[in-house]
């Protein structure tokens, strides 16, 4: 049982390139979110799916994609990418009551 | 929209001291979760400690114990016996129970840096 894995974990970008972070969970939940976490601060939620084939937007969406073809898999598109994505991105899947974080990915934007 | 506020960005205590961390919220919901999260510098996020907002009773997990004031929207931290290890951000966050359409996401606080001096 691996929980929830990100790749890659380390990623630089140049401004204007487009990338997927990957996010899977071998937990069977339905819930699954995207995360950023800013340096000095907490983390803001991004995109978010219910189930497979639902995502909505959270708090900071703009700039990202998700989709949900299958339950376990829920990655992260960056469109064009941009220095102000550089921060670190946590994906995370969740009972009703309690998230599971993956390790992460630090994204650097130059 | 639900708020979190931790007024501490940094603290320190001494090695097997007691350490409390604060943390305030703004809800207008009835039910709902409260975490504690731990990130040390590997920046994995741990889960220390949950509340349900149903329960009086002040959830425990071996050193660390909360304080939850629902009427005050309080929820502090306290670390007892502290322990080199501990050395970490926190993070206070709060959560809604979930629902078909709107999911369970967390809304979290700025963090508290802990250092713990030997």
């Amino acid at each position: 049982n691996a929980g929830v894995t990100q790749t890659p974990k380390f990623q630089v970008l140049k401004t204007g390139q487009s990338m997927t972070l990957q996010c899977a969970q071998d937990m069977n939940h339905e819930y699954m979110s995207w995360y950023r976490q800013d340096p000095g601060m907490g983390l803001r939620l991004i995109h978010y799916s219910v189930g497979a084939g639902i995502t909505d937007q959270g708090e900071v969406p703009n700039g990202y994609n998700v989709s949900r073809s299958t339950t376990e898999d829920f990655p992260l598109r960056l469109l064009s990418a941009a220095p102000s994505q550089t921060s670190v991105y946590f994906c995370a899947s969740s009972t009703r009551d309690e998230q599971y974080f993956g390790p992460g990915t630090r994204l650097t934007v130059t | 929209a639900q708020t979190v506020t931790q007024s501490q960005p940094e603290m320190s205590v001494q090695e097997a001291e007691t350490v409390t961390l604060s943390c305030t919220y703004d809800t207008s919901e009835s039910n709902y979760y409260l975490f504690w999260y731990k990130q040390p510098p590997s920046r994995q996020m741990i889960l220390v400690i949950r509340q349900e907002a149903y329960k009086q009773q002040n959830a425990t997990e071996n050193r660390f114990s909360v304080n939850f004031q629902k009427a005050a929207k309080s929820f502090s931290l306290k670390i007892s016996d502290s322990q080199l290890g501990d050395t970490a951000m926190y993070f206070c966050a709060f959560m809604k129970p979930p629902n078909n359409n709107a999911g369970n996401m967390l809304t979290f606080g700025g963090g508290t840096r802990l250092m713990v001096k030997p």
